[in-house]
């Protein structure tokens, strides 16, 4: 058990709905990643939150939006969803960051995963 | 564009084998290179490269990093069907006042009996 926590596993819903994920980091983690892994594909790096701010951006989609809570538990909000949205999405989480010092610890931790069909 | 990629994309070995996972990779602002691996589900940690020439070994696992030729290489000896999985490669970049990871498509390494 990685300490990451993704709810729900799987999702199923209809083109055009709309879906919030939810992520909640390690304990003491500041960073939360998004990334998506479609069929066969990579994974694709989505969004970066740090201490609740938006700190680096991926292939992320317009119709796509994340944030980082006050209590370091992250949403991704995908709407007017397609049927190629369909994938699994991970979050990561990751401890240490110092900006300016140059200290960084990008070893990332995974939740398991969530995921969404759209059909 | 931040790019790895991983080689070979599959492999199939017997048990006893011992395989090399390929990483290379062009990216700016490198600052660490991670191997992970990913079976049914959620990618695990296996290890992080910072500095050249620095083997990380884990049990039968081992990984090193050129930095100067920009590749990597994760080595598993006496393979067991337990390393059964895709291995991921990632990268770590500074973007300015933040860190992204960008990962390789993964390699699928299946050991048979």
């Amino acid at each position: 058990d990685s300490g990451v926590t993704q709810t729900p596993k799987h999702l199923i819903t209809a083109t055009g709905q709309r879906v919030t994920l939810r992520c909640s980091p390690r304990s003491g983690d500041l960073s939360v990643y998004w990334y998506q892994q479609s069929l066969d594909q990579g994974l694709q790096f989505l969004i970066q939150y740090y201490n609740g701010e938006e700190r680096a951006k991926g292939n992320i989609l317009e119709r796509f939006s994340a944030q980082q809570f006050p209590d370091l538990h992250s949403e991704l909000n995908l709407s007017s969803l397609e049927l190629g949205d369909s994938a699994l999405y991970f979050c990561a989480s990751s401890a240490t960051y110092a900006p300016g010092t140059g200290s960084l610890n990008t070893e990332a931790f995974f939740g398991q995963g969530t995921r969404l069909t759209v059909v | 564009e931040d790019k790895v990629v991983q080689s070979p994309l599959s492999l199939v070995v017997h048990e006893g084998d011992t395989v090399t996972l390929n990483c290379s990779y062009e990216v700016t602002n490198f600052r660490s290179l991670l191997w992970y691996k990913q079976e049914k589900k959620a990618p695990t940690f296996l290890f992080m490269l910072t500095s050249s020439g620095i083997e990380k070994k884990s049990g039968r696992l081992s990984s090193i990093l050129d930095k100067k030729e920009l590749f990597s290489i994760l080595n598993i000896t006496a393979t067991q069907t337990g390393d059964s999985a895709v291995y991921l490669c990632a990268v770590a970049v500074n973007t300015g006042t933040a860190s992204k990871l960008t990962f390789g498509t993964g390699t699928r390494l299946q050991v048979t009996l």
